[in-house]
């Protein structure tokens, strides 16, 4: 069974503060891991797909990288803006599981002015 | 930008009566996902339709939860009786294939009392 743990649940950070957030996983086989970022109340809104070892993604503030048993989503001087829950996800390479995600809990990031 | 429309946003609703849910995906996305996500997890998977048929529903708990997507396209997720324990946010995504990454709904946030 696919597995995702996130890491730490909850971070808090000042403005301009680097960090970054963890997400380990167990996949059989992983086509690709997906990043995305949920405000309050809201849908998962897609930052990135990560499909092998090495590669790298940036947008904005925002650096994922990947790695074959974690991602690092890497938080660039941050904004308050930023403050979000950051979901990460897996998808198989199996089509006996019919490729769907699997989710890790979340971290919920707070950056303060 | 395409979204994927659902309704209502909100709803509250008394413990053992019906409650439905209104999907509509992306123009031309094939697959629709139903996902339950309770507060401070992630997102579980309810359901999965490829077109009008359903390819995963192993999670969906049968007795009370049922799902349609008729003609390939929208879709209606259904609780009767809802219980205390429904009280949750419903999300539903869609993407162009089964393999492809999603984009997800607003939600609806219900509440059972």
């Amino acid at each position: 069974e696919d597995q995702v743990t996130q890491s730490p649940e909850a971070l808090r950070l000042q403005e301009g503060e680097s960090s970054s957030l963890n997400c380990s996983y167990t996949v059989s086989g992983l086509r690709g891991l997906f990043w995305y970022r949920q405000d309050p109340g809201k849908g998962p809104e897609f930052l990135f797909t990560l499909y092998s070892a090495g590669e790298e993604k940036e947008k904005e503030r925002l650096k994922a990288t990947l790695t074959k048993k974690e991602s690092f989503l890497h938080i660039t001087a941050p904004k308050p803006e930023d403050s979000a829950t950051y979901l990460c996800a897996v998808q198989p390479n199996s089509g006996g599981s019919n490729y769907k995600l699997t989710f890790g809990k979340g971290t919920l990031l707070t950056v303060n002015p | 930008e395409a979204e994927v429309a659902q309704s209502p946003r909100y709803k509250i609703t008394e413990k053992s009566q019906a409650v439905a849910f209104w999907c509509d995906p992306i123009s031309g996305h094939a697959t629709l996902y139903w996902y339950r996500q309770i507060l401070g997890q992630g997102p579980e998977l309810l359901v999965q339709f490829q077109d009008e048929s359903v390819v995963d529903d192993s999670q969906l708990p049968k007795d009370r939860f049922s799902a349609e997507r008729l003609k390939g396209v929208d879709s209606t997720l259904k609780i009767q009786p809802a219980e205390l324990g429904d009280s949750a946010m419903y999300l539903c995504a869609s993407s162009v294939g089964y393999n492809y990454g999603y984009t997800f709904g607003s939600g609806t946030r219900l509440t059972v009392v």
